[in-house]
Formats: structure tokens, sequence, C-alpha cells
């Protein structure tokens, strides 16, 4: 696609419930990001794929979250049992690989709510 | 570890001031460093980039030099409009890393 998408824009979900976010990267684009924005906290690393493996899955806050990417293409986030502090925005980014000098494009984020 | 600190906001302004955003970072090796844009309502943007020491990014009259002596990146710009106003992040890249990124500074221009 000409972008970064991301399901859904907003979500909100009750304490405890599992939520699955989705990402549907630029075509062709072999590393994908996953980042959380919380109000003052910046953006906090997740997880990273380099095509379908994670070589670093070591922001991902607890046991509760996982993600997987398949045929190279689309991503899930998962969140088993959401707290409250789960709250915030979610962000998918794409590069067209891994490098240390390629900008990243981002979507538009999924806002997930926990009440 | 590999970290990015920039100024806290908010940075307030009136339409045509300069505008400085100060970022700092602290990385083993020679990181690139970035600066991306968030506009209200919108996602992050690449701004503007620099991969090496002296090299001086630039993207819609903002400028940024990537200062080894100082490792800093700070943004610039010598007049700023209301449609500036937008989150900034400074980030860098070392080898092998995702982004990682500062707190992010919110400027604010008025007319």
């Amino acid at each position: 696609g000409a972008g970064v998408s991301q399901s859904p824009s907003n979500k909100v979900t009750e304490k405890g419930k599992d939520v699955e976010l989705r990402c549907d990267p630029i075509s062709g684009h072999t590393a994908l990001y996953w980042y959380r924005q919380s109000l003052g906290q910046g953006l906090e690393f997740l997880i990273y794929f380099q095509g379908n493996s994670a070589p670093d899955k070591s922001g991902l806050p607890s046991d509760r979250f996982s993600a997987e990417r398949t045929g190279g293409s689309v991503s899930t986030l998962t969140i088993q049992r959401t707290q409250q502090e789960d709250s915030a925005v979610y962000l998918c980014a794409s590069s067209s690989q891994m490098g240390e000098s390629y900008g990243y494009t981002f979507g538009s984020g999924t806002r997930l709510t926990v009440v | 570890g590999n970290s990015v600190t920039q100024m806290e906001g908010p940075v307030t302004l009136s339409e045509e001031a300069f505008l400085t955003i100060n970022c700092t970072y602290t990385a083993t090796g020679y990181p690139s460093l970035f600066w991306y844009v968030q506009y209200p309502g919108e996602g992050l943007q690449l701004l503007l980039k620099a991969t090496k020491a002296d090299d001086k990014g630039s993207n819609k009259g903002f400028e940024a030099t990537y200062r080894k002596e100082t490792t800093s990146f700070h943004l610039e710009k010598g007049s700023v409009q209301v449609s500036d106003s937008a989150v900034y992040f400074c980030a860098l890249s070392a080898a092998g890393t995702a982004l990682i990124f500062g707190k992010g500074t919110t400027l604010s221009v008025s007319s």
C-alpha cells in the first residue's frame, strides 16, 4: 500500500480482556517496528521484525504482550488481560531495510483505552 | 545504553521568531540522528536526518547539525510559522538497533 496502515484506529476495552492490534506495512518493506506512545513518555520501543523474525523483543513490557508477523507483511500485536496502564497510542512503522540511516514511515496509530 | 535527551516543552513562540530545540545523545559508535515531527491529529513524519559527524540535515526551513564533540543535534528554524505547531522528536539509530526517541517537545506558534 501507499502508507503504513493500522487498525483499529481506536479501541476501548474492558480491563482483563485481550486485544489485537494490526499493522499493514508498506509493500516491500522488510523491517517493521512497534512503539507505544504515552502522554509525557515519548515513544517507547516494543519490538521489531526483520522479515518474519523478531531479533529484538527487549521492549515488550511483560509476558502479556506478544507480536507476530506473517508472510513478511502484516503484523499483529496482542495484549492479553489488559490493564489500565496499557492505555496508550500504539504506533507501527516500517522501513525498507534495517539499517541506521533508514528513516521510518509511521502509521497513524491505534489509540487503546482500557476501562 | 543509548539514549536521547531533548528539552522539555512546551515551547511557545510568536510567528517569525527564531526556534531552537535542544537535543543531546549518548551512544556507542557513530549513530545516525533524526528529527521527526507529529502535527496535530497526524502520524509521525521524518523531518530531517544526518548520518555522520558535521553533516547538516535540512528540510522545510529547519536545520540540524550533527555535532560529535558535543553529542548534540539541535533543531533550528530562523522564522517559525503557525503551521509549524507540532510535537518534535529527536531520535538516534545505532547499528543493529531500532530508533530510540526522546520524549518530544511541543511547539506552539501564535500569530
